[in-house]
């Protein structure tokens, strides 16, 4: 069973960067698109990037294009986020998650810990 | 496509039957799941492609609905089911509703 774990959260200050990690725990990881999501405190879900399994395709919000890019590491089972020009809105804790495909749709079936980001002064 | 759940909140008892619905802005067919979250913690999966339960997860947790409205159910509530439920489409991206927040009272 695949075990997601995150890592790089941590205080930034405003138009800082940071580098959130993302490790999976078996070969298998390679096999599937990786998301990035975020949950403000006290608030809701958020979808923020994906990256296919082979590393020809991204998509990002539109909150975070132009700043965040994502990546990923087939051989060694880790997804990356790199986060610039940070602001006080991206503070959040933020998830990586796979997603699976079937039954004419598609969901997150597993979650990392999270890993939380302070954007402050 | 924007989700919207109701209630915002909710206050039931053991044992309770506790119904929650969502609804999309436009047709999603059946591209919508169910997570649970609990205070501090990772949301969890509980049911995918609007009906279909995750494996693990009780059986007293029920999804239903298509294109745009959808409902979660939970019957014979359990202390263990105290948590926030999320709703989220697949269908355009992903978007999740605002959440409802279940107490036991």
């Amino acid at each position: 069973e695949l075990q997601l774990v995150e890592s790089g959260g941590g205080l930034v200050h405003p138009g800082g960067s940071l580098r959130l990690s993302c490790a999976g725990s078996e070969y298998t990881f390679v096999s599937y698109w990786m998301h990035w999501l975020r949950q403000a405190p006290g608030k809701g879900l958020v979808w923020i990037s994906n990256i296919n399994s082979d590393v020809t395709g991204t998509s990002y919000a539109d909150s975070v294009k132009g700043r965040f890019t994502i990546s990923r590491d087939n051989g060694k089972n880790m997804l990356y986020l790199q986060m610039n020009n940070l602001r006080a809105e991206d503070t959040a804790v933020y998830y990586c998650a796979r997603v699976r495909y079937g039954s004419g749709s598609n969901w997150f079936d597993t979650w990392g810990q999270g890993t939380l980001v302070t954007v402050s002064s | 496509i924007q989700m919207t759940q109701s209630p915002s909140s909710l206050s039931a008892s053991v044992g309770d039957r506790v119904t929650i619905t969502c609804r999309a802005s436009q047709s999603i067919r059946k591209y919508l799941n169910w997570y649970q979250q609990k205070q501090g913690k990772a949301p969890k999966l509980l049911i995918y492609a609007a009906f279909t339960l995750q494996s693990g997860v009780p059986s007293r947790f029920s999804g239903s609905g298509s294109g745009t409205d959808f409902t979660l159910t939970i019957s014979n509530l359990q202390p263990e089911d105290s948590a926030t439920y999320y709703c989220q489409q697949s269908y355009d991206t992903w978007t999740f509703g605002q959440g409802t927040k279940v107490d036991i009272k």
